[in-house]
């Protein structure tokens, strides 16, 4: 099976811009979850989706959204870039039920 | 609050050692615990998950134990190499209802000296 893949890997955009990075769950897999991490932060949830539906959702401004279409692709979304919103976005997919996150590659993303 | 704590950023040792690494977590319940190995700019992988009822776990040079008394998890890798060089993570499961969040530790960055 293919592993989850996420688009584009790496991203520069500008203070004040949107963005929007996609991923590909395994198949078969019906939850994604995105997560921020920084190296002062660490590993951060940002939300889990289920079957189109947003199902939890960490502690994050509202400028962070996401959604996840019928085949179980996913998008986030983030608008006014802030400097602080430079990160590696993992996303992870896993079976329906179970405990395993299979996670991406992540899409760099550099706010100048 | 809820607090998940590895015991040290970096963590040097010498090939062929065993590699020792602690997760310990505060006002959590958890079922299980989770560990993962992320490499530089790669994504975390899947390594072992140990249920609460279980003491200990083994999957090849891998053993994770876990002590839900003392609320610790501890992470070994025998034998170690090189190639085991990498940030291990642990992760706990909160759940509210039907929803449910994955919570990582900060990471031990392990370093296997040839």
């Amino acid at each position: 099976k293919a592993g989850v893949t996420q688009t584009p890997r790496y991203l520069i955009k500008t203070r004040g811009q949107q963005v929007t990075l996609s991923c590909s769950p395994i198949s078969g897999h019906r939850s994604v979850s995105w997560y921020q991490q920084t190296p002062g932060q660490g590993l951060q949830f940002l939300f889990e989706y289920f079957s189109e539906t947003q199902r939890n959702k960490g502690n994050f401004p509202g400028r962070f959204s996401g959604r996840q279409f019928s085949n179980s692709r996913s998008e986030m979304n983030v608008s006014t870039l802030e400097l602080g919103d430079s990160a590696l976005y993992l996303c992870a997919s896993s079976p329906e039920g179970r405990d395993t996150q299979y996670f991406g590659p992540g899409t760099r993303l550099t706010v100048l | 609050s809820q607090k998940i704590e590895q015991n040290s950023e970096a963590l040097n040792i010498q090939e062929g050692k065993t590699a020792t690494l602690t997760c310990n977590y505060t006002n959590y319940s958890p079922a299980y615990l989770q560990w993962y190995r992320q490499d530089p700019g790669r994504g975390p992988v899947f390594l072992l998950l140990i249920r609460e009822n279980e003491k200990e776990k083994r999957k090849e040079r891998l053993k994770v134990t876990f002590d839900t008394t003392l609320k610790q998890s501890l992470f070994h890798i025998t034998a170690s190499q090189p190639a085991d060089s990498a940030t291990y993570l642990c992760a706990l499961e909160s759940q509210a209802g039907s929803a449910r969040q994955l919570t990582f530790g900060s990471g031990t960055q392990l370093t296997v000296l040839p």
